[in-house]
């Protein structure tokens, strides 16, 4: 079985400040780990992926995200955050053992205050 | 952005009516697959296929169908739409194990 978890459903930072949404999974196997992001009445957008290799992933718009396997974590991270980053944002795992499709978490919605 | 498209964005419709929410990609993608999610909330995957002449039920039970008769086609029926189908519908497609699901605009149905 896979599961995630996001553990905060809002996220709230101050523009310019650095911003973290947390990710923690479980799988069978080694895992393959991304992050979406979802603006409203759109589908979503892939932000970036954990495969292999480095543990710091640098994605699109600034963001990465740090793989940590002891923690089974894969947080997502900012360095100065922008307003026009608020948005639901989801972690998503599939194992390399042939599960069929991402499971996605629940979800956490990033608000950044002007 | 991703060449995937779903048609139509949004739809209302009246109880007992059948309809079916089309989506298309052009990657030439194998694997494609249909999410179901209430605004704001979690995705839950209803149908995936592994290729042409291949669908499979997801996690979350659905009274909706799927055919793939084209690769770059994977339309979602309802036989008579019912208001608990009232919801977000995503479709998406990806490329062997290891890459991304691209998805689709979404289709926002409302049964009344």
């Amino acid at each position: 079985a896979q599961s995630v978890a996001q553990p905060e459903d809002q996220v709230n930072v101050a523009e310019g400040n650095p911003l973290t949404v947390k990710c923690t999974y479980s799988v069978s196997g080694n895992p393959y780990l991304f992050w979406y992001v979802q603006y409203p009445n759109r589908g979503l957008q892939f932000l970036l992926k954990y495969i292999t290799g480095d543990n710091l992933v640098k994605g699109s718009y600034g963001f990465e995200a740090e793989f940590n396997k002891s923690q089974t974590s894969f947080h997502l991270k900012k360095p100065s955050a922008l307003v026009s980053d608020s948005a639901l944002y989801f972690c998503a795992v599939i194992s390399d053992t042939g599960r069929r499709a991402l499971t996605f978490g629940s979800g956490t919605r990033l608000q950044v205050q002007p | 952005e991703a060449d995937i498209y779903q048609t139509p964005r949004y739809l209302v419709i009246g109880t007992g009516k059948k309809i079916t929410l089309e989506c298309s990609q052009t990657m030439g993608h194998d694997k494609m697959y249909w999410y179901q999610q209430d605004p704001g909330m979690e995705l839950h995957l209803i149908h995936y296929s592994y290729g042409v002449n291949s669908t499979e039920k997801g996690d979350l039970s659905s009274e909706s169908t799927v055919s793939r008769i084209r690769t770059e086609h994977f339309p979602l029926t309802l036989e008579s739409a019912r208001p608990s189908h009232t919801s977000q519908y995503l479709c998406a497609s990806s490329e062997p194990m290891g890459n991304e699901q691209f998805f689709g605009p979404g289709t926002r149905l409302t049964v009344l």
